[in-house]
């Protein structure tokens, strides 16, 4: 139980392009879920916490126009990186918070997704 | 702002040792300890989590200990496998705080055969 399926696991695209990244939790109901943000051997950086029907809520210091969220079910985020640039070359992962399983305060955490941008 | 960090940023191990990964935390205001494991390339999988209330934890093969004292966590890895090697990350959360984690700045386990 508890799997959050992360969609792709790497992406290259050219400069000035945008890209989607879906999050989905498999077997359970998430309501908030959370992207991040990863350079090489370096920790989670938080970017936005998604709520599912609301707005997102954006980390200081991150664009909100730069990086869409918008978590339209239960079962699904999806973050935009608009108009990339080699700079949002990064590692970006997702969690979904269990809030119907019995470990409510679990957040469990997708694949990933390897973000190039030449 | 607060922050969350770990003493050793590499620890090696001999296989079939015991491993103790620690890590610092600096907000009196956390009540929530969870470690995560990351394998290269891949998302953090979940560990063992404790709350404030508590000082000890055990799960399989994984001990999580909780000083509030002195605002201390570790985790005992024993009986270290080859498939243990991965960076380990300690992240912690208050109750005001939306569920949301800060992240430590993560310890490479390496096992050695």
């Amino acid at each position: 139980g508890a799997v959050v399926s992360q969609h792709p696991s790497w992406v290259i695209c050219k400069s000035g392009t945008s890209v989607k990244i879906e999050c989905r939790s498999l077997d359970f109901q998430a309501t908030t879920m959370f992207w991040y943000r990863q350079f090489p051997k370096q920790s989670l950086m938080l970017m936005a916490t998604s709520n599912e029907g609301s707005k997102a809520t954006y980390e200081q210091g991150v664009e909100k126009d730069k990086f869409l969220i918008n978590h339209a079910s239960l079962t699904l985020s999806t973050l935009t990186v608009t108009s990339a640039h080699p700079e949002d070359s990064s590692f970006y992962i997702c969690s979904a918070l269990g809030a119907g399983l019995l470990a409510k305060n679990i957040q469990y955490f997708g694949a990933g997704t390897r973000l190039s941008v030449l | 702002g607060e922050s969350v960090g770990l003493h050793l940023p590499t620890l090696s191990v001999q296989e079939g040792d015991n491993s103790i990964i620690n890590c610092a935390y600096s907000n009196s205001a956390s009540d929530y300890f969870i470690w995560y494991k990351q394998e290269s390339g891949k998302g953090p999988q979940f560990i063992i989590d404790i709350r404030s209330n508590m000082d000890k934890r055990q799960g399989q093969r994984v001990t999580v200990l909780l000083n509030k004292t002195v605002k201390h966590l570790s985790l005992q890895i024993a009986a270290t496998q080859p498939g243990d090697s991965a960076v380990y990350f300690c992240a912690e959360s208050s109750s005001g705080g939306g569920n949301k984690l800060t992240f430590g700045t993560g310890t490479q386990l390496k096992v050695e055969l």
